[in-house]
């Protein structure tokens, strides 16, 4: 079944950290550009980070740029985010999201995860 | 940044109407925009992109149109199955991608 997974989220206090992963199955992740987006609750949608194939094309929303870093290994057929220095504004549910693009980037996303919800709270 | 307006925020259609959503963006996007269909507790769904191609197995009452920097998502005869939140989204001028606020389409 092609399905991205993601996992990791929970409660975490501000300043602290936290690591999500996003584990593909059905698919090779390295065909594919993979973004993380996330939605806080009972709000919109904000693409937040981005990368490319091999890893070296990396993008960031100004709102997490410097605390927040994405990586994948495709031997694992996973990416990641590094979360650091949360903040009560980083609240949300975390999907993965993969480009509809094979092997380049369309820059929309035609498979989603289920999500893991981050809670940043004292 | 491009920024995406939709509206109205809540659509109220019943069953059997037809369903017009709107999209506005800040500047020039190429009909490069894609449309999203999110139910409560679920991931969203890619719905159109290209302004006006169909993902795969979406059915034919969904239509995406443009004029300008206006983007209209139709639902010819809406389906219990068709209400929930949509969102466009532009994917020329990036990063950052940038989603519009949502229209919540709801059963009148």
């Amino acid at each position: 079944q092609v399905q991205l997974v993601e996992s990791g989220g929970g409660l975490v206090k501000p300043g602290g950290s936290l690591r999500l992963s996003c584990a593909a199955s059905g698919f090779t992740v390295g065909d594919y550009f993979i973004s993380w987006i996330r939605q806080a609750p009972g709000k919109g949608l904000e693409w937040i980070s981005y990368i490319g194939l091999f890893g070296n094309t990396i993008y960031y929303a100004n709102s997490v740029a410097g605390r927040f870093t994405i990586s994948r290994d495709n031997d694992q057929n996973s990416v990641y985010l590094e979360m650091h220095s949360l903040r009560a504004e980083d609240t949300a549910v975390y999907y993965c999201a993969r480009d509809a693009g094979y092997t380049y980037g369309n820059y929309y996303f035609d498979l989603w995860g289920r999500g893991t919800l981050v809670t940043v709270s004292s | 940044e491009v920024v995406m307006t939709q509206s109205p925020a809540t659509l109220s259609v019943s069953p059997g109407e037809r369903a017009t959503l709107s999209c506005r963006a800040s500047q020039s996007v190429n009909n490069r925009v894609a449309w999203y269909q999110q139910k409560p507790g679920q991931s969203p769904r890619l719905v159109i992109y290209g302004a006006s191609t169909r993902a795969t197995g979406v059915p034919a009452r969904f239509s995406g149109s443009v004029s300008g920097t206006e983007f209209t998502l139709t639902i010819s005869s809406l389906q219990s199955e068709d209400f929930a939140v949509y969102y466009c989204q532009q994917y020329s001028d990036w990063p950052p991608n940038t989603f519009g606020q949502g229209t919540k389409l709801e059963i009148k």
